[in-house]
């Protein structure tokens, strides 16, 4: 058990739709990055947030956005959804400012988009 | 900016060979490399690292890395494969980005099939 939390395990929903992906980091641990896992792209990052401030942003589409809350959690919203979107979504957590520690990945929600 | 490459999609081994997948790197300062596995439907997890110190270095499962500075590669070995080892594997590098927060970067996986 990594301590990263990821909720829900999968999520089916038609395209067009809205749906949140919900992510708690490590005890203690600030950074949240988010991936997105699809078969032909590999890892791709998404976004980092740290303490509730975003701090980088990758190949993230307009229609997704993320926020950090103050308790640390952090939220993955997917809007218009496409067909294209169906993959594994990813959230990791690290101890900020270290750069010498790994980070620590939940399960995944794996999204189907129908 | 910094990158990560894998160079092989798939290595297969025979069961009790040893095994290598390959990794090289660039960054623009000294590097902060990991080594992650990913089962079947289930998350990253963690391998080993490279800081500073010896170029071999050893983690999880029996698996080692070897860090090459002239090469700029990092390396994942195990002198004997087991079938349990069969799985994606992913290089990572650590770095830190203008304004001085991290940025990781992983590659782009390589699987591992072992052969009974």
């Amino acid at each position: 058990d990594s301590g990263v939390t990821q909720t829900p395990k999968h999520l089916i929903t038609a395209t067009g739709q809205r749906v949140t992906l919900r992510c708690s980091p490590r005890s203690g641990d600030l950074s949240v990055y988010w991936y997105q896992q699809s078969l032909d792209q590999g890892l791709q990052f998404l976004i980092q947030y740290y303490n509730g401030e975003e701090r980088a942003k990758g190949n993230i589409l307009e229609r997704f956005s993320a926020q950090q809350f103050p308790d640390l959690h952090s939220e993955l919203n997917l809007s218009s959804l496409e067909l294209g979107d169906s993959a594994l979504y990813f959230c990791a957590s690290s101890l900020e400012g270290q750069l010498n520690t790994e980070a620590f990945f939940g399960q995944g929600t794996r999204l189907t988009v129908v | 900016a910094q990158s990560v490459a894998q160079p092989e999609d798939q290595v297969n081994v025979a069961e009790g060979n040893p095994l290598t997948v390959k990794c090289t790197y660039s960054v623009s300062g000294n590097p902060y490399l990991f080594w992650y596995v990913q089962y079947p439907n289930r998350g990253l997890q963690f391998l080993l690292k490279y800081i500073t110190g010896d170029n071999l270095v050893k983690g999880s499962y029996g698996f080692e890395a070897e860090f090459n500075k002239s090469q700029t590669s990092f390396h994942l070995k195990k002198p004997s494969a087991l079938v349990s080892d069969s799985a994606l594997y992913f290089c990572a590098v650590r770095d830190l980005e203008g304004g001085g927060y991290q940025k990781v970067t992983f590659g782009t996986g390589t699987k591992l099939q072992v052969i009974p």
